[in-house]
């Protein structure tokens, strides 16, 4: 079995200052880590992933994410946030012994970036 | 096309009417997803096509529910019956098959926003 929690419904920063976004899973094997976003009126977007290697992955618009196997966690960052980071952001993963190709999404965590 | 597209963008139905929810991916993108996402929720899951294996239908909540592939082109959701509780966004993602489904980068439409009265 897997799953991905999103612990918060809404994450409010500032301009200019760092940015966090939880993500906790639980999986039975090693998981594959995912983070997407969506923004408004639009589809989402792949953002970055971590497979196996490096802790920190480095992916898209700035954005990196450290996988924390004592943590199970999966924290998506952004040393300095821009308005233009306002959007839906979810966590997915999935594991080895999954039928191929099903990940699990958590719920989506809101984030506004404030001027 | 560049990306993956999804029509109509929008459908208004009535409960008990049909629906069919179509879905174009990234050209040789051979899997193709369904997912469903409600208001305020994450994706659910509905349905797994990869080329021409069996797809893998677990996700999909009823028998009302059904999907079709084409080869690895065209998709289209089914959805007989409709009930109000099936109001949602309906996406559809696609990705490069690279042998390990799971570590795959999946690239998603816009949707389609189905609301049934």
């Amino acid at each position: 079995a897997q799953s991905v929690a999103q612990p918060e419904d809404q994450v409010n920063v500032a301009e200019g200052n760092p940015l966090t976004v939880k993500c906790t899973y639980s999986v039975s094997g090693n998981p594959y880590l995912f983070w997407y976003v969506q923004y408004p009126n639009r589809g989402l977007q792949f953002l970055l992933k971590y497979i196996t290697g490096d802790n920190l992955v480095k992916g898209s618009y700035g954005f990196e994410a450290e996988f924390n196997k004592s943590q199970t966690s999966f924290h998506l960052k952004k040393p300095s946030a821009l308005v233009s980071d306002s959007a839906l952001y979810f966590c997915a993963v999935s594991y080895l012994n999954t039928n191929a190709g099903k990940s699990t999404f958590g719920d989506g965590t809101t984030l506004t970036v404030k001027p | 096309g560049a990306g993956v597209s999804q029509s109509p963008s929008n459908k208004v139905t009535e409960k008990g009417k049909d629906v069919e929810l179509r879905c174009d991916p990234i050209s040789g993108h051979t899997a193709l997803y369904w997912y469903r996402q409600r208001l305020g929720q994450g994706l659910e899951f509905l349905i797994y096509f990869q080329g021409n294996s069996a797809p893998d239908k677990s996700g999909l909540p009823s028998d009302r529910f059904s999907a079709e592939r084409t080869g690895e082109s065209v998709s289209t959701l089914t959805i007989q019956r409709t009930q109000q509780e099936d109001s949602a966004v309906y996406l559809c993602a696609s990705s490069s098959y690279g042998g390990a489904a799971l570590t795959d980068t999946q690239y998603f439409g816009p949707g389609t926003r189905l609301t049934v009265l």
